[in-house]
């Protein structure tokens, strides 16, 4: 069964540190995997994409890390901002079908506190 | 920013009444999609569509309908609304690859009384 597995399910940091969020999936056959943040009370938006042949992707403060062999992948924010409060969602596409389902994760709610 | 839009964004309505929640892009995609979400759950596919007079059932079962009569518009009906169907409702559109991104609409909280 395809699944996306995030961890931890919730975190608090304070401004200005660093924090990494945690992605494993069983998503088979593997075409990509993004990074979407999502506001609270908004649509989700795209931060990074990785196919199989990459390892890492950065935006901004935003690293996202892939190792397709362990099916696993981090996003690291570097030097949070109170504006990164907001849930951080692993999507993954299979390539099994023209659709290109997506397969989501229930998210891991990121709080800054100043 | 997507041009992707969603109304109306928040709607509150009693047991049994007809409702449509209205998506449209500006941004020529082919393909449409509406999501649902629960809080702190993760989306489920509900409807999609490649394209004009093209419409599926997703993953998850609904007893809503869609309709795709023009490539910006994507409505989505429920005949009669039921508490059962309080939920965030989210669209999204993207270009007809399999891999392209998916842009979001912000999304239609409803609550049914």
């Amino acid at each position: 069964k395809n699944q996306v597995e995030q961890s931890p399910q919730s975190l608090i940091i304070l401004e200005g540190k660093n924090c990494t969020l945690q992605c494993n999936y069983t998503v088979s056959p593997f075409s990509n995997l993004r990074w979407y943040k999502q506001d609270t009370g908004r649509g989700p938006v795209s931060l990074t994409i990785m196919t199989f042949s990459e390892n890492t992707k950065s935006n901004g403060r935003y690293t996202a890390t892939l190792d397709a062999d362990t099916k696993q992948s981090s996003l690291h924010i570097t030097a949070s901002q109170l504006s990164d409060s907001a849930s951080y969602i692993c999507v993954v596409s299979d390539r099994g079908s023209t659709l290109g389902r997506l397969y989501f994760g229930r998210g891991t709610q990121l709080t800054v506190w100043p | 920013e997507a041009d992707i839009y969603q109304t109306p964004r928040y709607l509150v309505i009693g047991t049994g009444k007809k409702i449509t929640l209205e998506c449209s892009q500006t941004m020529g995609h082919d393909k449409m999609y509406w999501y649902q979400q629960d809080p702190g759950m993760e989306l489920h596919l509900i409807h999609y569509s490649y394209g004009v007079n093209s419409t599926e059932k997703g993953d998850l079962s609904s007893e809503s309908t869609v309709s795709r009569i023009r490539t910006e518009h994507f409505p989505l009906t429920l005949e009669s609304a039921r508490p059962s169907h309080t939920s965030q409702y989210l669209c999204a559109s993207s270009k007809r690859g399999s891999t392209d991104t998916q842009y979001f609409g912000p999304g239609t909280r409803l609550t049914v009384l």
